[in-house]
């Protein structure tokens, strides 16, 4: 596997399941991030990981729940979600979490909550 | 007025136009300006990388910064129709990025 990768590409989930969405990076890198990208609106920035020490929570709902065990894994553990929450989940990793470094996405997780 | 602006589309071209893709933004502090394509159901993909004003140039794509206008673009040249995807520009002021919401490409064999 090489860049980024993110399992599952599609989930569907009801209101009150709880599910993992998981991340990958095989570049080295030494920060993560989670975004929420909705139809039309900008990417929403939600979490930040800089060596596996949280250092940025973007107001973002307590139903979402991150956890970055290493540098290389980052989790989204999700529960009793809205549907609003319906997005494409995106990880993405950054050699640093300086704005000179570029981020690196993954393909996304489809979530959808019915 | 929000912190980065750009042009949802979408936007139709026949197959080998110049294609001009452009996003403005309101804070001065940005030095550092990124174009990612994005295609459809997948993450976004770094196309270019520009810091602070100038032109950068990498085969069909051109990227060109205008700090003193506030603007950037993206030129495509000699378009296929494989660049059909949204364009996302980036940008950071060293410490926070910022994202457009993208604009969508169809380019028409």
């Amino acid at each position: 596997e090489t860049g980024v990768t993110q399992t599952p590409r599609h989930l569907v989930m009801g209101m009150t399941n709880k599910k993992s969405l998981k991340c990958e990076q095989h570049l080295g890198h030494n920060a993560m991030y989670w975004y929420k990208q909705s139809a039309k609106k900008p990417l929403e920035l939600m979490f930040v990981y800089s060596l596996e020490e949280r250092v940025e929570n973007n107001s973002v709902p307590s139903r979402f729940s991150p956890e970055c065990p290493n540098s290389s894994h980052l989790f989204l553990h999700l529960h009793t979600l809205q549907p609003e929450d319906s997005a494409l989940y995106l990880c993405a990793s950054s050699l640093g979490t300086s704005g000179r470094n570029e981020q690196y996405f993954g393909p996304g997780t489809r979530l959808t909550v019915t | 007025q929000k912190e980065v602006e750009q042009d949802p589309g979408p936007l139709s071209v026949p197959e080998g136009a110049i294609v001009s893709l452009n996003c403005t933004y309101s804070n001065s502090a940005f030095q550092y300006f990124m174009w990612y394509r994005q295609y459809s159901r997948k993450g976004p993909e770094l196309l270019m990388y520009t810091y602070s004003s100038g032109n950068k140039e990498d085969g069909r794509f051109t990227a060109q910064v205008d700090k003193s206008s506030k603007y950037i673009s993206l030129f495509i040249r000699d378009s296929q129709p494989s660049d059909s995807a949204t364009y996302l520009c980036a940008m950071s002021d060293g410490q926070n990025f910022v994202f457009g919401p993208g604009t969508r490409l169809s380019v028409l064999p």
